[in-house]
């Protein structure tokens, strides 16, 4: 049973378009909800990250969104660029363990 | 980057053979990780290390051992490796005992079982 679900499994938006990526957890445990960016043949590397005591974050054009309600957050890539084209995963912490996401990968066309 | 090298970067062996991954880092971490990834699968995390000679299993441990004897080394062995054992192996790192405390990775290893 998938206890972090991330939606949509792949994403194609136009250079300069906003893509929008989702996640939805049921473990009101987690503390500690981070995004991980992949390109080919790397590891996941740390994008940004958020606390469940706050509702939004942003970096740069990164930005996440949390719902602690729904039990979902979400990650935007505002002005999006070819470069930003990789698989970003979503996860969460569960006592110092991370539950991930299975990934979205997105492309973005020139 | 985090200064966190695997080796090797790509093995091919035989079902059945014994393979040991190595992660090593330089960044004087306490929890070490071993992930596999797979397609449809995402990251699973194999074991992890909290410490020297303090290890736990993850979600998919089974057919896999750790070992870690420094705290700049992290051992993955494959005891007899089987042909569902090929996938992508990462290490991770993280620092302090603090749940917020980011994850950072390896590049990976590449293992094929024929």
């Amino acid at each position: 049973q998938q206890q972090v679900k991330q939606s949509p499994q792949s994403l194609i938006v136009q250079k300069g378009g906003i893509s929008i990526i989702n996640c939805a957890y049921e473990n009101t445990a987690f503390d500690y909800f981070p995004w991980y960016q992949q390109f080919p043949g790397k590891g996941p590397a740390l994008l940004i990250a958020i606390r469940p005591d706050v509702s939004e974050k942003k970096e740069g054009r990164f930005t996440i969104s949390f719902n602690k309600s729904a039990k979902q957050f979400s990650l935007h890539i505002m002005d999006s660029q070819p470069g930003d084209s990789a698989t970003y995963f979503c996860a969460a912490t569960d006592n110092r363990k991370l539950i991930w996401g299975l990934g979205t990968s997105l492309a973005v066309n020139p | 980057d985090a200064g966190i090298t695997q080796s090797p970067r790509h093995k091919v062996t035989e079902t059945g053979t014994p393979v040991t991954l190595r992660c090593h880092q330089t960044e004087n971490h306490r929890y070490m990780y071993w992930y596999r990834q797979d397609p449809g699968h995402g990251l699973r995390l194999i074991h992890y290390s909290y410490g020297v000679k303090d290890t736990d299993k993850g979600e998919v441990s089974d057919g896999y051992s750790v070992s870690r004897s420094k705290t700049e080394d992290f051992l993955l062995t494959l005891e007899s490796a089987t042909s569902s054992q090929t996938s992508v192996y990462f290490c991770a790192i993280s620092d302090l005992d603090n749940s917020n405390q980011p994850q950072h990775f390896g590049d990976g290893t590449r293992l094929s079982i024929l």
